[in-house]
C-alpha cells in the first residue's frame, strides 16, 4: 500500500522569502508524484507532476519539485513567495501499474505574510 | 479553470436521508473519480468509473454508489447518510485509463460541500 507524509501541517513565511514544503512517500513499487494546491473554498489545482524523465520538475506559478528516489521524497520549492500563494498544498502519489487512484497527504498550509 | 463542474455547491441533509451529487467532465474525458475530503484532511478516494463501468473502489461502504453517463456526466449517490459523511466531495476527470500517460493527470472540479445534521 502507498502512503504520503507531509511533515509540516503549517508553514509560515514572509513575502519574497523562499519556501520548501516537504513530502515523503512510501511505496513498494515505482510511483507517479503530484503536487496540488487548494485555495479556500475551491477544488484542487495541479501544480506539477513527475511521471518519468528529469527528476527536477517545473510547474505553474514558479513552483518546482525534485524527485529523490533514494530518499523517497518529492519536496516542493519556490524561490520567492507572494501573498497570493497562501493556500493548502497537497502531495499525492499514484501507482503506474494500477488505476488512477491518488493517495494524498494530509496537506500543508502555507501562510505568507507581508 | 479545469472544465469540470459540480452541482450543487452546497447541500444540507439530515441523518438517514439520501443524496445525489453531480459532476460534468470535460468532453473526451472517459475516466471520472470521486474523492471525499473531510475538514482538515486530504482527499480520500471513493471510486472510479471508466466508460460507464466501475474501475476501482476505495474503502467506502456500498451505500456510496455511482453512475457515469455517455455525455461525460456522472453522479455520486450516498444512501442512509451519517454525520461523518459531512465533507467536501470532489470529482476528477482524466482523458484515459491507467497505463496511458495522458490519463495520469486528473482535473478536479470545485467540489460539493455536504453537511449532514
Amino acid at each position: 500500500a502507498q502512503s504520503v507524509t507531509q511533515l509540516d501541517s503549517q508553514v509560515p513565511v514572509f513575502e519574497e522569502a523562499p519556501v520548501e514544503l516537504r513530502c515523503n512517500y512510501s511505496s513498494s513499487v515505482s510511483v507517479y508524484l503530484f503536487w496540488y494546491v487548494q485555495y479556500p473554498n475551491q477544488g484542487l489545482q495541479l501544480l506539477l507532476k513527475y511521471l518519468s524523465g528529469s527528476t527536477l520538475v517545473k510547474g505553474i506559478n514558479g513552483f518546482e519539485a525534485e524527485f529523490n528516489k533514494s530518499q523517497t521524497s518529492f519536496h516542493l520549492r519556490k524561490p520567492s513567495v507572494h501573498i497570493s500563494d497562501t493556500a493548502e498544498y497537497f502531495c499525492a502519489v499514484s501507482d503506474p501499474a494500477g488505476f488512477q487512484k491518488l493517495v494524498f497527504g494530509t496537506g500543508t498550509r502555507l501562510l505568507v505574510s507581508p | 479553470e479545469t472544465g469540470v463542474t459540480q452541482s450543487p455547491t452546497h447541500l444540507i441533509k439530515t441523518r438517514g436521508q439520501q443524496v445525489t451529487l453531480r459532476c460534468s467532465s470535460q468532453s473526451g474525458h472517459n475516466t471520472v473519480s470521486w474523492y471525499q475530503q473531510a475538514l482538515g484532511q486530504g482527499p480520500q478516494f471513493i471510486f472510479q468509473y471508466y466508460r460507464e463501468e466501475e474501475n476501482g473502489r476505495g474503502n467506502f461502504p456500498p451505500r456510496f454508489s455511482g453512475l457515469q453517463f455517455p455525455n461525460y456526466s456522472s453522479e455520486l449517490n450516498v444512501n442512509a447518510l451519517e454525520l461523518d459523511d459531512s465533507a467536501l466531495y470532489l470529482c476528477a476527470s482524466s482523458p484515459g485509463l491507467a497505463g496511458d500517460l495522458l490519463a495520469e493527470t486528473q482535473y478536479f472540479g470545485p467540489g460539493t460541500r455536504l453537511l449532514v445534521l
